[in-house]
């Protein structure tokens, strides 16, 4: 059984640029979040979406971040106009959604914004 | 607002001895209680877990204690190992409704042969 897919795992931008990380959950699980881990810090909660719905994203910045779950393939991590802080590993995790089952992470996509 | 605060920071442990780390949290609400280990350029992994209906759960060396009354818990590694070395998260969250993990901050833990 598959774990969390994370990709690509690292990815180098140049500023203003478009970043786009995939995250494909572990076979069975509708539910996926989103966290960023800054270099020697902890893991922010970012977004939780299920298929087709976002259910919260009161961790996402207002601007230029987005994500979704579409029915069909991978939840997508989407940050237009890169900048140097926007530098970070994002992690994806996933669980089968019903109450008191656990939250299993990916590798990560390490994000370099030069 | 950090929703979970952890102590301390880094540890250093010798070879055999006991590891412990330790976490607060302030919202009632959260009725679930994680702990991973994450190893450099991975991602974290579960280690063990608990719910508040019980003080204490132990697997293998890994042992969690709970005091709701205080709103705190903590890992204990027994017999440390230098390959227990790595970042230890706690994390908090709730069963129902939007139930994503709060995670405290980290503790890089590194055990001397």
């Amino acid at each position: 059984n598959a774990g969390v897919m994370q990709n690509p795992r690292h990815l180098v931008r140049r500023r203003g640029q478009e970043a786009r990380l995939r995250c494909s959950p572990m076979k069975g699980h509708s539910h996926v979040y989103w966290y960023r881990q800054l270099p020697e810090e902890g893991l922010k909660f970012m977004v939780y979406l299920q298929k087709e719905n976002i259910i919260d994203e009161s961790g996402m910045p207002k601007e230029r971040f987005s994500a979704e779950f579409p029915k069909e393939g991978p939840s997508i991590l989407r940050i237009q106009q890169v900048v140097r802080g926007d530098s970070a590993a994002y992690f994806c995790a996933s669980s089968p959604g019903q109450i008191g089952n656990t939250i299993y992470f990916g590798e990560g996509s390490w994000l370099t914004v030069v | 607002q950090q929703q979970v605060k952890q102590s301390p920071q880094s540890l250093i442990v010798q070879k055999g001895g006991i590891s412990i780390i330790n976490c607060a949290y302030e919202n009632t609400a959260f009725d679930y209680f994680p702990w991973y280990q994450q190893f450099p350029g991975k991602g974290p992994a579960l280690l063990i877990a608990i719910r508040p209906d019980v003080s204490e759960k132990k697997e293998g060396r890994f042992t969690i204690s709970f005091n709701k009354s205080a709103k705190q818990f903590s890992l204990h590694i027994m017999d440390s190992q230098p390959g227990d070395s790595a970042t230890y998260f706690c994390a908090a969250s709730r069963q129902t409704g939007a139930n994503n993990l709060f995670f405290g901050t980290g503790t890089r833990l590194t055990v001397i042969p």
